[in-house]
């Protein structure tokens, strides 16, 4: 079946512009996950959503970063004003339930953003 | 705060010799572990984890993982590797209370197999 899909797949940015990121989660999975990997990194958590409800954002860097779920399915991560620190890859994550801390995640192929 | 620790940056291993990668966690409560892969340009793939019960994990692709809780370790172990195998590996903590869902990984170990 079809996995995360994630889109672009490369991004580049110049300082200041605003990006959108999307992510298509395993249908009927109900948690999705963003992550942040820094180049030679380990991916860090940016914000959890049950549903359309975003349950944690203790990720995200600044205010800048904002993330969406309006129906409980895709997801959208936007940057404002973009800085070179917030060139990584942007990982998105879906699990089939509620229970996340027991659960394996199915990830994305990431979004490659490079802000010049 | 949890955390995750991968002491090696690289580790290399000969085809068809064991290998082993270190993962040292902290976490308050029991706590629950994982193991991932990337392949390049790949996300994470679900290797194995351990929740409770018997130490030693079996996961896929012939890889298995053994709990330590009193060294706070669990080290991902193959008996015979595989060229493969070469891709990085994550380390991964997850609190065994409900509020905070997130896991916590370490900074990946690179595996290299030679022929």
């Amino acid at each position: 079946g079809a996995g995360v899909s994630q889109s672009p797949r490369y991004k580049v940015a110049k300082r200041g512009q605003d990006v959108a990121l999307r992510c298509d989660p395993i249908s009927g999975h109900v948690s999705l996950f963003w992550y942040q990997q820094a180049l030679g990194q380990g991916p860090e958590f940016l914000t959890y959503f049950q549903n359309e409800a975003q349950l944690d954002k203790s990720g995200l860097p600044s205010d800048r970063f904002f993330a969406e779920r309006p129906e409980g399915s895709v997801s959208t991560l936007k940057i404002q004003r973009t800085q070179q620190e917030d060139s990584a890859v942007y990982l998105c994550a879906s699990s089939p339930g509620t229970e996340t801390y027991n659960s394996p995640l199915h990830f994305g192929n990431g979004t490659r953003l490079t802000v010049t | 705060a949890q955390s995750v620790a991968q002491p090696e940056d690289q580790v290399n291993v000969a085809e068809g010799n064991p290998l082993t990668v270190k993962c040292t966690y902290s976490v308050s409560g029991n706590p629950y572990l994982f193991w991932y892969v990337q392949y390049p340009n790949r996300g994470l793939q679900f290797l194995l984890k351990y929740i409770t019960g018997d130490n030693l994990v079996k996961g896929s692709y012939g890889f298995e993982a053994e709990f330590n809780k009193s060294q706070t370790s669990f080290h991902l172990k193959k008996p015979s590797a595989l060229v493969s195998d070469s891709a990085l590996y994550f380390c991964a903590v997850s609190p065994s209370h409900a509020g905070r869902r997130a896991l916590t990984f370490g900074s990946g170990t690179r595996l290299q197999v030679q022929p």
